[in-house]
């Protein structure tokens, strides 16, 4: 597809589980963003990758988030150890060039248990 | 850090109506973008109207414009000839020039048009 594509579009889990959320941004985007939206609030900045590398990940809530881009494509942010305050939707944005607006996916609504 | 506030939780409008929605941001940068983002229950977020700072002159796209006041630090969008589909969440955002140009966000705006 010509979007950005983020799949499960829900994932649900009891807490204390491990979630992986794939995120599959627009063929020749160089930049990827993952964003956290907790209800009724603006997504907030989790981590930047450039290419294969997380260049900015500042926006880690803790050791229990990562997340990985081996081959500067596809992108996977991993959850250990679920807590109910990770319930959120995660977005995944990407990004041609400096300068070019982000384009997001349709997210993943994470429900923890 | 910088900071977006929507201070308007929601709002509604006629169709065929105007409407505005505001924003604050506050940054010590020079060089930024600001930017409209609609969310409609998809969940996905839409690119509405961007606003490149050194820029004096207002976006404009179709019936969304902005009236950006760099000094006030004020970004408000007007929507001109509402449609049912306006319908959406609307949230502002702040984007530094350099390093990861990451967005930060304001809490929204649920915006209802009204038929």
């Amino acid at each position: 597809g010509a979007g950005v594509s983020q799949t499960p579009s829900n994932k649900v889990t009891e807490k204390g589980k491990y979630v992986e959320l794939r995120c599959d941004p627009i063929s020749g985007h160089t930049a990827l963003y993952w964003y956290r939206q907790s209800l009724g609030q603006g997504p907030e900045f989790l981590i930047y990758f450039q290419g294969t590398g997380a260049a900015d990940d500042s926006g880690l809530p803790n050791d229990r988030f990562f997340a990985v881009r081996p081959e500067g494509s596809v992108s996977t942010l991993k959850i250990q150890r679920t807590e109910r305050g990770d319930s959120a939707v995660y977005l995944c944005a990407s990004r041609f060039d400096r300068n070019q607006p982000q384009h997001f996916g349709d997210g993943t609504r994470l429900s923890i248990l | 850090a910088q900071t977006v506030t929507q201070s308007q939780p929601e709002m509604s409008v006629q169709e065929a109506e105007t409407v505005t929605l505001s924003c604050t941001y506050d940054t010590s940068e020079n060089n930024y973008y600001l930017f409209w983002y609609k969310q409609p229950p998809s969940r996905q977020m839409i690119l509405v109207i961007r606003q490149e700072a050194y820029k004096q002159q207002n976006a404009t796209e179709n019936r969304f414009s902005v009236n950006f006041q760099k000094a006030a630090k004020s970004f408000s969008l007007k929507i001109s000839d509402s449609q049912l589909g306006d319908t959406a969440m609307y949230f502002c955002a702040f984007m530094k020039q350099g390093g990861s140009e990451k967005l930060v966000f304001g809490k929204g705006t649920k915006l209802t048009v009204n038929p």
